[in-house]
């Protein structure tokens, strides 16, 4: 079975503090890997994706990397803001079992990620 | 402003009473797709469409249905709630499959007595 699995759970910080999500997957063959940042009581928002063949991908002070040999990422955040308070899903795009064929996205369950003042 | 719009916001109903919780975008996206987020459980696929008139089942489709008659429109009917059905949906939409960045709504928090 595909899945996604996104440690640690829960992280605090102090503002200012630099820190690394990770993100392990077993989806097999995969065609892309994102990650979303979901404020509380809002819609998941997209802040990078990257193929198989990219190892790392920048949005600002976000950084993700990709290391596709082993089946990890991680999401770093640098300088971190009280804004950067959020829920952080791993999505990975794989195959799907529909007889469609079309591949089908495998969400983790989030890193719940608080930056304290 | 591009978005994509839910209706209702928040929404409590009792066990058997038919609800639809609507979903817009004005993106003139082909692709659209119902998710629900539970605690512990991350985002699951409830249905998707790959433009007018076609849909199919994602990850857990039972207790639901969907149509999409516009491209713009893609509601989500619950005939029969159950409590089981309490949970946060998403609505989601992307240019196509293929290039699909997704682009949510702001979710809609259903509690079925």
């Amino acid at each position: 079975k595909n899945q996604v699995e996104q440690s640690p759970q829960s992280l605090i910080i102090l503002e200012g503090k630099n820190c690394t999500l990770q993100c392990n997957y077993t989806v097999s063959p995969f065609s892309n890997l994102r990650w979303y940042k979901q404020d509380t009581g809002r819609g998941p928002v997209s802040l990078t994706i990257m193929t198989f063949s990219e190892n790392t991908k920048s949005n600002g002070r976000y950084t993700a990397t990709l290391d596709a040999d082993t089946k990890q990422s991680s999401l770093h955040i640098t300088a971190s803001q009280l804004s950067d308070s959020a829920s952080y899903i791993c999505v990975v795009r794989g195959p799907s079992a529909s007889n469609f064929g079309n591949e089908k996205l495998t969400f983790g369950t989030g890193t719940r990620l608080t930056i304290i003042p | 402003e591009a978005q994509v719009t839910q209706n209702p916001r928040y929404l409590i109903t009792v066990t058997g009473k038919k609800l639809t919780v609507t979903c817009s975008q004005n993106m003139n996206h082909e692709y659209m797709s119902w998710y629900r987020q539970d605690p512990g459980l991350g985002l699951r696929q409830i249905y998707y469409s790959m433009n007018v008139e076609v849909t199919d089942k994602g990850d857990v489709p039972e207790g639901y249905k969907v149509s999409r008659k516009e491209k713009r429109n893609f509601p989500l009917i619950l005939e029969s709630p159950s409590p089981n059905q309490t949970s946060l949906y998403f609505c989601a939409s992307s240019l196509s499959k293929v290039q699909e960045t997704q682009y949510f709504g702001p979710g809609t928090r259903l509690l079925v007595l």
